[in-house]
């Protein structure tokens, strides 16, 4: 069974760049018709998508995020990537890395708090 | 952009019959599903497109879409269904890109 793992600071500095890696174990990321997702969540509850990319590298962007936005794929490693520049407090978060089985998330990473402070 | 609207909460008692909605322009046009998520957990999938449930799902947990309005529907709710609940779509605008409701915070009394 897949499972998803969120790593990176939780700690980022404003106007700095975050960066957060997903890996995936228990399967390979180019097996199957699947697109990776991150999604965010803010301490009021709400869930935001930030974006996604399919193994073919085709990608698909939050248009209030797209200017910020990097989702990378790195398939020697099993993992994909999130970089988000120009942070603010605002962006402070939980971050989740998902599957996305062309419409619904089936699988989902435990989440990984990111503070945006100086 | 697309919107989804859900009530903020919705209370019932164990045993009875809890309904969420999630409006939205035509809805009933897209694909809808649905995440339960608890405190401290990462949302879980209860249901996809409209009224189906993934393995391990029970079948108290059904789903419908049309017009302008999506609802979730748990029967026999138990305390364990205490939760909030998402619902979600795929927007294919000029910018494709996914929305969530706002959620819906299910008490059960």
């Amino acid at each position: 069974q897949v499972q998803l793992q969120e790593s990176g600071p939780g700690l980022v500095r404003p106007s700095q760049t975050l960066s957060l890696t997903c890996t995936v174990s228990g399967g390979s990321i180019t097996l199957g018709d699947y697109h990776w997702t991150w999604i965010r969540q803010f301490a009021g509850k709400g869930l935001e998508w930030i974006g996604r990319i399919y193994t073919n590298g085709s990608l698909n962007y939050n248009p209030s995020l797209k200017s910020r936005v990097t989702v990378s794929l790195d398939t020697s490693k099993n993992h994909f990537s999130l970089q988000l520049r120009t942070v603010t407090a605002a962006d402070t978060a939980v971050y989740y890395c998902a599957r996305d089985i062309v419409g619904p998330f089936d699988t989902w990473g435990r989440g990984i708090l990111v503070i945006v402070s100086s | 952009s697309y919107v989804l609207t859900q009530p903020p909460s919705v209370s019932v008692a164990p045993g009875k019959t809890a309904t969420i909605t999630c409006g939205g322009n035509n809805i009933g046009d897209k694909s809808v599903h649905w995440y339960q998520q608890k405190p401290g957990q990462a949302p879980l999938l209860v249901i996809y497109y409209d009224n189906d449930r993934p393995s391990g799902i029970p079948e108290r947990f059904s789903g419908f879409n049309s017009g302008n309005t999506a609802t979730l529907t748990i029967g026999g709710v138990e305390a364990g269904d205490e939760a909030d609940y998402y619902c979600q779509v795929w927007d294919s605008g000029r910018d494709p890109h996914v929305v969530f409701g706002g959620g819906t915070k299910l008490t059960v009394l």
